[in-house]
């Protein structure tokens, strides 16, 4: 059983769409970290959120962290071809992180 | 900017053969941790270290060990090399494990046959 449950497993779209994934556990996490990982490549940070309710913004990418700290989202708006990838989401267990298996998403032009 | 450097970026290895996975980085971060990656499970912990001289156990430690002598360097080294330890690893660090940012370095796909 996985800590941290990423859904959906995979999403396929086309440029334009909006979309959501989502990042959930039965655990309270102080933070929690969403990565996108590209082909080949190892995974890049792209936001850490800290406070239950927390919203930011990064361009077209809004993450919220639920209010109980056991949750989060990541909603891209007009989803684009570069938004292609896998996209993870992390927190801290202990001394080290644990991490979701990902959602793997996939823009079409 | 180097960041987190591993070598080899491919390598591939006979059953019960040994080798060495490197990892270095050049940021002066404490914590530097070792994962496997496998389609559908996501990053997995191997090792860690929250400093030099400091190393424990992840969620999948056997059959690899790790040392960290130096600050920058975190070697994970594989013993005996089997079939179910085909994958890619990554490595990566963090200025501390209070500080969960973490940096990756681009991975080392290994495939034993």
């Amino acid at each position: 059983t996985q800590l941290l449950e990423q859904s959906p497993q995979f999403l396929s779209i086309q440029e334009g769409e909006n979309l959501t994934v989502y990042c959930n556990s039965s655990s309270v996490f102080s933070s929690l970290q969403w990565y996108r990982q590209e082909p080949g490549e190892g995974p890049v940070l792209l936001v850490t959120v800290v406070t239950g309710g927390e919203v930011k913004k990064l361009k077209r990418l809004t993450f919220q962290f639920g209010d109980a700290r056991k949750d989060s989202s990541l909603h891209i708006t007009a989803a684009q071809p570069g938004d292609t990838g896998l996209y993870l989401c992390a927190g801290e267990h202990g001394q080290n992180f644990v991490f979701g298996p990902g959602t793997r998403l996939s823009v079409l032009p | 900017n180097a960041g987190v450097t591993q070598t080899p970026k491919f390598q591939v290895l006979k059953t019960g053969q040994s080798m060495t996975l490197q990892c270095a980085q050049d940021m002066n971060h404490e914590y530097m941790s070792w994962y496997r990656q496998d389609p559908g499970m996501g990053l997995r912990l191997i090792h860690y270290s929250v400093g030099a001289g400091i190393t424990d156990q992840g969620e999948v430690p056997n059959g690899y060990n790790v040392s960290r002598s130096t600050t920058e360097d975190f070697p994970l080294r594989l013993l005996s090399a089997a079939p179910s330890q085909t994958s890619v690893y990554f490595c990566a660090s963090s200025r501390s494990y209070r500080v969960p940012e973490a940096f990756f370095g681009q991975g080392t796909r290994l495939t034993v046959v």
